[in-house]
């Protein structure tokens, strides 16, 4: 089994200043990692994912990570957000001997991005 | 590539009759589907797990006489809400996986409201 836990409920950051939501997560087996962004009323749009290879992964609308496997984390960065990233943002993690697309999900962080 | 659609987008229904939710891959055929339920400011629950020809797999705690999943063929899972009740009011998402390594893709949502 395993679990997620994104550290912060809400994140208020002004515009054009740089943004990081964490996430760590515990599992007992090797993992798959994802960050996924939802808009009011929307479903999820994944914003990028690590499954093997480079720890840095870089993803769409500027966002990155960082996978680190001795402190279990998964820490999501942007250098300069926008007021259109204003949004909830989901860490999840699956275990690469199941389906990958079976994930569990953490409890999701609030940007709200200030003019 | 890879886009999820789902139908309706919002249902409004008397508390006591039966609404089904479509779930289909329009471009991919997909061997898994995930139902999942999303309250209000919450993260997203596992409800099942839908394979293609399958009966599907509950999470501990779902009614699997109450919600009724389907999966019928490659682009296509239906989710029935069996005589709903106010308390079944939510947000629910499905996504789809085209094999056991792949990432999940999710649909846009449909919100259920039970009189």
């Amino acid at each position: 089994a395993q679990s997620v836990t994104q550290l912060d409920s809400q994140v208020p950051v002004f515009e054009e200043a740089p943004v990081e939501l964490r996430c760590n997560y515990s599992s007992s087996v090797s993992v798959y990692l994802f960050w996924y962004v939802q808009y009011p009323n929307q479903g999820l749009q994944l914003l990028l994912k690590y499954l093997s290879g480079s720890t840095l992964v870089k993803g769409i609308n500027g966002f990155e990570a960082e996978f680190n496997k001795s402190q279990t984390s998964f820490h999501l960065r942007k250098p300069s957000v926008h007021i259109s990233d204003t949004a909830e943002y989901f860490c999840a993690v699956s275990s690469q001997d199941t389906n990958a697309g079976k994930s569990t999900f953490g409890d999701g962080t609030t940007l709200t991005v200030k003019p | 590539g890879a886009v999820v659609s789902q139908h309706p987008s919002w249902v409004i229904c008397k508390s006591g009759t039966s609404v089904k939710i479509e779930c289909r891959s329009l471009d991919f055929q997909a061997t898994t589907m995930f139902w999942y339920r999303q309250f209000p400011k919450q993260s997203l629950m596992l409800m099942a797990t839908s394979n293609e020809g399958s009966k599907a797999t509950y999470e501990q705690g779902v009614e699997k006489d109450k919600f009724l999943i389907n999966h019928a063929s490659l682009t296509l899972s239906t989710l029935t809400v069996t005589s709903a009740h106010p308390e079944d009011s939510s947000f629910y998402i499905c996504s789809a996986t085209r094999d056991f390594t792949d990432t999940q893709y999710f649909g846009p949502g449909t919100r259920l409201t039970v009189l």
